[in-house]
Order: C-alpha cells, then sequence, then structure tokens
C-alpha cells in the first residue's frame, strides 16, 4: 500500500499570504495524485487531478505541481472561504489512498 | 447537473449488516467507475472500495475486504455497498464518489454522505 505524507499538520496563514501544501509518495505514483477540499459538515470538493490539472470551476488561484513521490499544491492568494482541511490522494495502485490530512487556518 | 444521494445508513449492532444506496442523476451513470469513501467522525478520508463501470473490476480496502460488497445496477441508475460483520471502526460517514476515469486520478462529484454508526 502506498503511504501518502502530507505536511505541515497545520498550516497558519492571513487571507493575502500564499500557501503551499506538501503530499510526499512512499513510492512513485507518477502523476496520478488528486487534491481536495473538505470544509465541515461537507463533503470534499476535487481540487486538482492527475497533479496539475485544475477540475472544472475551480478558481485560477489553486495550482499544483510535481510528480513521482513529491506533490505541491499551491494557493496564491488565499481568501477567506479556503480555509479548510485539504486531502492528496493517489490513483496510481490500488487501494487508493489518502493523505492524512492537512488543516488550513486563520492566523 | 451532476447529483448522488446516499442512503440506508443508521445505528447497527457490532455483527449486524447493513445496506447502502447512491442514487444518481444528470450523468449517464452506466459510463463511469463509482467508489465509496468513508471518514470516521474527526478523521481523515478512507478509500473502501471500487467498481468499474460495467461491474467488471471491483476492489476493496483490505479493512473491509471479505465482509463488505460493492455493487450497481445501471438501469437503476444506482451503487450499493453490502456491509456485514460490521465493527465498531466501521462506524463513519460513508460518501459514494464519481471516478474521473482509468487515465485521470481524481473523483471528481461525491454525494453528501450517510453515517453509520456501529454500535450496541
Amino acid at each position: 500500500e502506498i503511504v501518502l505524507t502530507q505536511s505541515p499538520a497545520t498550516l497558519s496563514l492571513s487571507p493575502g499570504e500564499r500557501a503551499t501544501l506538501s503530499c510526499r509518495a512512499s513510492q512513485s505514483v507518477s502523476s496520478y495524485l488528486a487534491w481536495y477540499q473538505q470544509k465541515p459538515g461537507q463533503a470534499p470538493r476535487l481540487l486538482i487531478y492527475d497533479a496539475s490539472n485544475r477540475a472544472t470551476g475551480i478558481p485560477a488561484r489553486f495550482s499544483g505541481s510535481g510528480s513521482g513521490t513529491d506533490f505541491t499544491l499551491t494557493i496564491s492568494s488565499l481568501e477567506p472561504e479556503d480555509f479548510a482541511v485539504y486531502y492528496c490522494q493517489q490513483r496510481s495502485n490500488w487501494p487508493s489512498t489518502f493523505g492524512q490530512g492537512t488543516k488550513l487556518e486563520i492566523k | 447537473e451532476v447529483q448522488l444521494v446516499e442512503s440506508g445508513g443508521g445505528l447497527v449492532q457490532p455483527g449486524g449488516s447493513l445496506r447502502l444506496s447512491c442514487a444518481a442523476s444528470g450523468f449517464t451513470f452506466s459510463s463511469y467507475s463509482m467508489n465509496w469513501v468513508r471518514q470516521a467522525p474527526g478523521k481523515g478520508l478512507e478509500w473502501v472500495s471500487y467498481i468499474s463501470s460495467s461491474s467488471s473490476t471491483i476492489y476493496y480496502a483490505d479493512s473491509v475486504k471479505g465482509r463488505f460488497t460493492i455493487s450497481r445496477d445501471n438501469a437503476k441508475n444506482s451503487l450499493y455497498l453490502q456491509m456485514n460483520s460490521l465493527r465498531d471502526e466501521d462506524t463513519a460517514v460513508y460518501y459514494c464518489a464519481r471516478d474521473l476515469g482509468i487515465a485521470a486520478a481524481g473523483f471528481d462529484y461525491w454525494g453528501q454522505g450517510t453515517l453509520v454508526t456501529v454500535s450496541s
């Protein structure tokens, strides 16, 4: 099973700042990696698929990069609605696995 | 508009069974693979099971293998999860999620979830 490790566990930033979230895989997942945003009481929302492709309706301030074992989700300028928990997920091998999440909180 | 609506959750005793359903609308259900993902209270996401569009390929997480069975009825636009021999650790919100496809990594639409509580 491929283990995804997200860092940091918690990120404290202010609106307007740049956020950089990391996801590291225990073995190569090529580009089969997705990022999700989840707010309390809501289902996850797909942000990025295949490591760098924005999903439909996702603002351009969200971008994904990386391949192999190291991936990054960047939010260029934080909006108030961006404070949430973010998960990465790999679909390279079954079982599919999720990272443990990064909580992005308001500083 | 794509919609996924789960149902069938509830309170069940350890060792009991439950069948979850996911009603799909707004897209050609028979063309998409589907998944179940769960989230224990206050915890992260855990992928549970996958079924291809024709039901020819099925995968399970080790934690549910042998106890859970995924299935679908394309004529009824419905996805199912039969859960047997339930344990306390199966307590979670269960989401159904549409798969982007073999050549893409991501689940692009999710239901609102249904809560399963396993407790005596």
